[in-house]
């Protein structure tokens, strides 16, 4: 089983729909964990931090549920400017390593359609 | 990330010739990594570094090499012992444990 898995995509959507992707990690020790989104050609950025209790970034809600080891991301109102790669991101304690290892999953690749 | 600088954008190796891949910071970050990315693929750790004269293989380390001289800077060598260098390279720092890592906006290497 890989570390994170994602939902394997791709998805295409049309404008001002909702989309949901999933992702799980198998370090139930896992800390803290990450959203990132990658255009094409460029390097990854972060969309958003996930924190227990969910949160919210305008159309951007990320959720965690350390009991099944899942995280989600909800994109609401989908505009084609969303379209991209979409990386979950989990830091695994590492005992080699004060700061942990952050793991990315495969990410899931998001079309927004006029 | 503007604090982030990897040089250059582009990059041509020969056969049997070492390349190095700059990445220099100016965020007072400790942690800095370098990552491999082949097309439709995720990322791969080649080296870590978490403090100045201190680094570690990643998952792929084998034909790579690294220093850590400097605080700012996380020089990244593609030896000639890596046969397959193609890849999009990605530099990145990190400030504190469970923080997010920011990346520098990248390396492409290919072979000529």
């Amino acid at each position: 089983r890989k570390e994170v898995e994602q939902d394997p995509g791709p998805f295409n959507v049309p404008e001002g729909a909702t989309v949901a992707f999933n992702c799980t990690y198998s370090n139930s020790a896992s800390q803290s964990f990450f959203w990132y989104r990658q255009d094409c050609r460029k390097e990854p950025k972060l969309l958003m931090s996930v924190y227990s209790s969910g949160n919210e970034d305008g159309r951007f809600t990320a959720q965690l549920n350390r009991a099944s080891q899942y995280i989600s991301l909800l994109i609401r109102d989908s505009k084609l400017s969303d379209s991209a790669t979409y990386l979950c991101v989990v830091n695994m304690l590492d005992g080699g390593t004060s700061y942990g290892k952050l793991t990315f999953g495969q990410g899931t690749i998001l079309t927004v359609h006029p | 990330d503007g604090g982030i600088t990897q040089s250059p954008k582009y990059l041509f190796r020969k056969e049997g010739q070492n390349v190095t891949l700059s990445c220099e910071q100016n965020l007072n970050h400790d942690a800095m990594y370098w990552y491999r990315q082949d097309p439709g693929q995720g990322l791969r750790l080649i080296y870590y570094s978490q403090i100045v004269n201190d680094f570690q293989k990643g998952d792929i380390a084998e034909g790579y090499s690294v220093s850590r001289e400097k605080k700012e800077s996380f020089p990244l060598t593609v030896t000639s012992a890596q046969k397959n260098p193609t890849a999009f390279y990605l530099c990145a720092t990190q400030g504190e444990s469970n923080q997010p890592q920011h990346f520098g906006d990248g390396t492409r290497l290919s072979i000529l």
